[in-house]
């Protein structure tokens, strides 16, 4: 019973041009979603937040939007650089609005690659 | 900055053996957590713990222990180490409601 989904294992696009990664889930509890980024050999670094109040949350070239009826979340990144190619985790929490809740459930990830 | 430290990098043991993974940090934080990776299957939380001497099972803790008798750090004990075990393993911390906060890893190979 995957709750966090994210269908697409890999992406590709070209420097300059935007990257979009989107992410499903189907526990209407959730209330409060994350994006991190991974590099090979590192830890997850958090990336950009949304809480379910809000349907857009901006933070320099990465935008994050929620479309709560359909259940769906999208990282847009623009311009996308070769630096943002890492593996992007989606994350949600039910725990009302303390974000960053004590149990996270993510989804599989994409692999964004961004060739110069 | 918050600093998540894992004590290995790469670990390698045998099976059957028993298998400490520490994770400290440096912050204070209330909530630390363990998880796994694995390709394909994204992370996958194995235990979390909310205070001192607090531990919560998460979705795959079975083969697994933990430990937390100071604050600032959070082990992972695999009983009876076997080859399924072997992959990422990572330690996070988090405090108030902010996001949660990762180590490096621990690559882990039973053999």
């Amino acid at each position: 019973d995957q709750q966090v989904k994210q269908n697409s294992p890999s992406l590709s696009v070209q420097e300059g041009r935007i990257s979009i990664l989107n992410c499903d889930y189907t526990n209407s509890m959730f209330d409060y979603f994350l994006w991190y980024k991974k590099y090979p050999a590192e830890g997850p670094t958090f990336l950009i937040s949304i809480s379910s109040i809000k349907d857009k949350n901006e933070d320099g070239r990465f935008t994050v939007f929620l479309n709560k009826s359909a259940k769906h979340l999208s990282l847009h990144i623009v311009p996308s650089q070769p630096g943002d190619s890492a593996v992007y985790f989606c994350a949600a929490s039910a725990e009302g609005l303390s974000g960053g809740s004590e149990k996270l459930v993510f989804g599989k990830g994409t692999k964004l690659t961004v060739n110069p | 900055d918050v600093k998540v430290t894992q004590s290995s990098r790469y670990l390698v043991k045998r099976t059957g053996e028993k298998v400490f993974l520490e994770c400290v940090q440096d912050m204070d934080h209330e909530n630390m957590f363990w998880y796994r990776q694995d390709p394909g299957l994204g992370l996958r939380l194995i235990y979390f713990s909310y205070d001192v001497k607090m531990k919560e099972k998460g979705d795959i803790p079975e083969g697994y222990s933990v430990s937390r008798e100071k604050k600032e750090r959070f082990s992972l004990i695999l009983e009876s180490a076997s080859t399924n075990q072997t992959s990422m393993y990572l330690c996070a911390s988090r405090a108030g409601d902010q996001p949660q906060h990762f180590g490096d890893g621990t690559r882990l190979s039973i053999l």
